[in-house]
């Protein structure tokens, strides 16, 4: 069964501190997303990588696929109250097809 | 914009009866996915449709669940006799290709409990 481990699972922290959620498998994906979720809402995405080493910004969020194409990273810079949410990576296995979701992070923002 | 509609928003219902979830994608999208949701966890597949065909069902609950998209474009989810175990969010989804690497757009989501 392939899986998609997210950690940490919970994040309470203070505005203006740095964080970073992982997502890690031992399978390949030929593509990674990030979403988020606000409490009673379907989640949305963040954004897609698709080649191995890559990096995006998406002003204050940065992310990172592996260069093995398996694990990637979210690191939010100066989190404010407006980030609280379900962070959740989804992949597109090399070898199925399918789309896996993550576990989820659930990130709280305190002011 | 155009949205996913689902519907209803909220149901609650008592053990053994039935259930039923409505989803009309984004018009155009092939790719149509039902999830369940646990507060807090990652969506889990239920079921996935390629245009009116299905594609992925190897997690759904066959004994009770049941879902279909007749026309290609709206699906219903259905569940009945529904148990204690089946309350969470039921997320639907869907994209405009017919892969898996494609942006995913969610509705808001039916929100299920039973008593």
């Amino acid at each position: 069964t392939q899986l998609l481990e997210q950690s940490p699972q919970f994040l309470s922290i203070q505005e203006g501190e740095n964080l970073t959620v992982y997502c890690n498998s031992s399978s390949v994906f030929s593509s990674l997303q990030w979403y988020r979720q606000e409490p009673g809402e379907g989640p949305v995405l963040l954004v897609t990588v698709v080649t191995g080493g890559e990096v995006k910004k998406l002003k204050r969020l940065t992310f990172q696929f592996g260069d093995a194409r398996k694990d990637s990273s979210l690191h939010i810079t100066a989190a404010q109250p407006g980030d609280t949410g379900l962070y959740l990576c989804a992949g597109s296995s090399s070898n199925t097809g399918k789309l896996i979701f993550g576990q989820g992070t659930t990130l709280q923002v305190k002011p | 914009e155009a949205e996913v509609a689902q519907s209803p928003r909220y149901k609650i219902t008592e053990k053994s009866q039935a259930v039923a979830f409505w989803c009309d994608p984004i018009s155009g999208h092939a790719t149509l996915y039902w999830y369940r949701q646990i507060l807090g966890q990652g969506p889990e597949l239920l079921v996935q449709f390629q245009d009116e065909s299905v594609v992925d069902d190897s997690q759904l609950p066959k004994d009770r669940f049941s879902a279909e998209r007749l026309k290609g474009v709206d699906s219903t989810l259905k569940i009945q006799p529904a148990e204690l175990g089946d309350s969470a969010m039921y997320l639907c989804a869907s994209t405009r290709g017919r892969g898996n690497t494609g942006e995913l757009f969610f509705g808001e989501g039916s929100r299920l409990t039973v008593l």
